[in-house]
């Protein structure tokens, strides 16, 4: 147990919709990215927050939107979902600087 | 950019033999961090092992070892007495070092190496 929580664990949706994905990083890390693994793209990076604010962006679409609270739990917001948005997402958190990133289990997407 | 390279798409050992893993990279920046991460059936990203590229002494956790070659820019991960468990996706992985100027804090994999146990 990597002590990074993701909910849900499974989703299925349907072209057009919107899901909100939730990430909540291990205790002490203030650092959160978010992955996308499919079986044409491999594993990308999405986006970094760091302590609430957006520190890197990677090949994150316009649909996709994320946040980090207070509390430093994440939140990926996808919209207006196509099929090719199925993927396993993951967030990894990181303590500062150096430090190795550990992953939560994911959650799988599956969009119909 | 970085990128990462995994020439193997497919590996097998035989249980209690030893396999190597490949991974070569690409990068400009003289100091980094290599990871190699496992992915069993239950599609968890498991931290195997990191190196740190300003150490010149190869990382090494139990059965799991690198050898890190920073002017080949080459990063192989060998396991050694491999049991049934070590079946799974093994990814390598490459993330600047912000303590040495990196700007880019994200990791960036290879496409992976299934590497497949027999009994």
């Amino acid at each position: 147990d990597s002590g990074v929580t993701q909910t849900p664990k499974h989703l299925i949706t349907a072209t057009g919709q919107r899901v909100t994905l939730r990430c909540s990083p291990r205790s002490g890390d203030l650092s959160v990215y978010w992955y996308q693994q499919s079986l044409d793209q491999g594993l990308q990076f999405l986006i970094q927050y760091y302590n609430g604010e957006e520190r890197a962006k990677g090949n994150i679409l316009e649909r996709f939107s994320a946040q980090q609270f207070p509390d430093l739990h994440s939140e990926l917001n996808l919209s207006s979902l196509e099929l090719g948005d199925s993927a396993l997402y993951f967030c990894a958190s990181q303590r500062e600087g150096g430090g190795t990133q550990y992953f939560g289990p994911g959650t799988r997407l599956l969009v119909l | 950019a970085q990128t990462v390279t995994q020439s193997q798409p497919e590996m097998s050992v035989q249980e209690a033999e030893t396999v190597t893993l490949s991974c070569t990279y690409d990068t400009s920046e003289s100091d980094y961090y290599l990871f190699w991460y496992k992915q069993p059936p239950s599609r968890q990203m498991i931290l195997v092992i990191r190196q740190e590229a300003y150490k010149q002494q190869n990382a090494t956790e139990n059965r799991f070892s690198v050898n890190f070659q920073k002017a080949a820019k080459s990063f192989s991960l060998k396991i050694s007495d491999s049991q049934l468990g070590d079946a799974a996706m093994y990814f390598c992985a490459y993330r600047s070092n912000p303590y040495s100027g990196g700007s880019n804090y994200k990791l960036t994999f290879g496409k992976g190496t299934l590497l497949t146990v027999n009994p």
